[in-house]
């Protein structure tokens, strides 16, 4: 079973920490790397992508990949309240059959920030 | 630039009744399309995903079923909805030969 695996959370941090997030997940061919964020009630919008290994940083967001060990994981720095959401990390697996591929997401985190 | 609509936004419908909703795509040709459901308190659980008119590939064997009938259609059905079929359904687009995924507005089923 292909997974992508995240800690349901609630994470909570005081505004203005820095909040991280983690996820693991367990096909070795995977190359692409997604970040969302999903507002209560609301769809989810993209975040960030990353494709190589290291640190992305886009504003306030750090993606970081490791694909020897499988995980990535998104840093906010000087959280805000309007940044409390549930974040869902999603992982672009090989199809089967070959030539094309299924996204797949974790649960996703939530993540409360508190004044 | 690309847009994407899902119809209707809400939506209340007894046991057994059938079920239709729609995504369309502007601003792309050919572009990959998936159907997610999202329960209650759980991840995005992928249901439908399609290369192309006619062309569909199933992830979960259910009581649904979806069609592409036009380039940028996606149409999701059912004939007798479940109690177990309520839920947040999200339309999903990519462009072809690009990873990353865009999610239409959703639409949120509650069968009763």
């Amino acid at each position: 079973q292909k997974e992508v695996e995240q800690n349901s959370g609630p994470l909570s941090v005081p505004e203005g920490a820095i909040a991280s997030l983690n996820c693991t997940y367990s096909d070795r061919g995977s190359q692409s790397f997604f970040w969302y964020r999903q507002y209560s009630g609301k769809s989810p919008e993209l975040i960030m992508s990353i494709y190589s290994n290291g640190d992305k940083e886009d504003g306030r967001f750090t993606a970081q990949l490791n694909k020897a060990s499988q995980y990535v994981s998104l840093l906010i720095r000087d959280s805000q309240p309007s940044d409390s959401a549930t974040y869902l990390c999603a992982v672009n697996l090989p199809e089967p059959s070959g030539g094309s591929y299924i996204p797949t997401f974790g649960r996703g985190t939530s993540l409360i920030v508190h004044p | 630039s690309q847009t994407i609509h899902q119809w209707p936004a809400t939506l209340v419908q007894p046991v057994g009744s059938p079920l239709s909703l729609e995504c369309t795509v502007e601003g792309t040709s050919n572009p990959n399309l998936y159907w997610y459901r999202q329960a209650a308190g759980r991840g995005l659980q992928l249901l439908f995903y399609s290369v192309g008119i006619g062309q569909i590939s199933s992830e979960v064997p259910q009581n649904l079923s979806a069609s592409r009938p036009q380039d940028r259609q996606f149409i999701l059905s059912s004939k007798k909805l479940l109690l177990s079929d309520s839920g947040f359904y999200l339309c999903a687009w990519r462009i072809r030969g690009e990873d990353t995924q865009y999610f239409g507005p959703g639409t949120r089923l509650t069968v009763l």
